[in-house]
């Protein structure tokens, strides 16, 4: 079974709107932590948000924030005005405790139009 | 933020010959690097992991005398294609986990490096 699940291949915003990025999980562990990175074209594998499975509260980072539902394992991101750099592949990822390393969603392409 | 390097960014190499990317962490120490590797519009997988002075665990179906692994000091693991083939070319990626940070985990990641094999 996936671990990590991004069932949109891609998604199209308009410039200032924002959007959400799907990502649900699997795991039977009590203790995870849920991951968002983002990957320009450059390549490089950005660091935008994290979510302890403990955490109360949704995350948040400038933009970014994280809609979790631990109920439903799922770990949606929002981008709230939406810029033309934000166009990029994001990736969804967990930790599990027992595992100690990230599993990656299959990422979801965001093009962000003017 | 935490900063990784690599290096090289790019190599061209003829199929038969060994190449070796650096990753280092340039402003902490990293007790745990990991090695991954990324096909055209696919996702990450995972390589293996390293540990600083000791034997880097390979994840399944990953060849460990094919990608060496040698992380010497807390700032610099290194990955060895030997005898590379054209189908070794792909995007490696490495990332570090900061010393001390266990519960966050957040892994911080190289630019990548891009290997063409001919």
């Amino acid at each position: 079974a996936q671990k990590i699940t991004q069932t949109q291949p891609g998604m199209f915003v308009q410039e200032k709107e924002a959007v959400t990025l799907d990502c649900t999980y699997d795991t039977s562990d009590q203790s995870y932590g849920l991951f968002w990175y983002k990957q320009p074209s450059s390549g490089e594998m950005i660091f935008l948000i994290y979510q302890g499975s403990y955490d109360e509260q949704n995350a948040t980072e400038g933009r970014y924030s994280l809609n979790f539902q631990k109920a439903r394992k799922s770990a949606n991101l929002v981008i709230s005005a939406s810029q033309l750099g934000d166009s990029a592949m994001y990736f969804c990822a967990m930790r599990e405790d027992s595992f100690q390393k990230l599993v990656f969603g299959t990422g979801t392409r965001l093009l962000v139009s003017p | 933020g935490a900063v990784v390097s690599q290096h090289p960014s790019w190599v061209i190499c003829k199929s038969g010959t060994s190449v070796k990317i650096e990753c280092r962490s340039l402003d902490f120490q990293a007790t745990t690097m990991f090695w991954y590797r990324q096909f055209p519009k696919q996702s990450l997988m995972l390589m293996a992991t390293s540990n600083e002075g000791s034997k880097a665990t390979y994840e399944q179906g990953v060849e460990k005398d094919k990608f060496l692994i040698n992380h010497a000091s807390l700032t610099l693991s290194t990955l060895t294609v030997t005898s590379a083939h054209p189908e070794d070319s792909s995007f490696y990626i490495c990332s570090a986990r900061a010393a001390g940070s266990q519960f966050l985990d957040t892994q911080y990641f190289g630019p990548g490096t891009r290997l063409t094999v001919l």
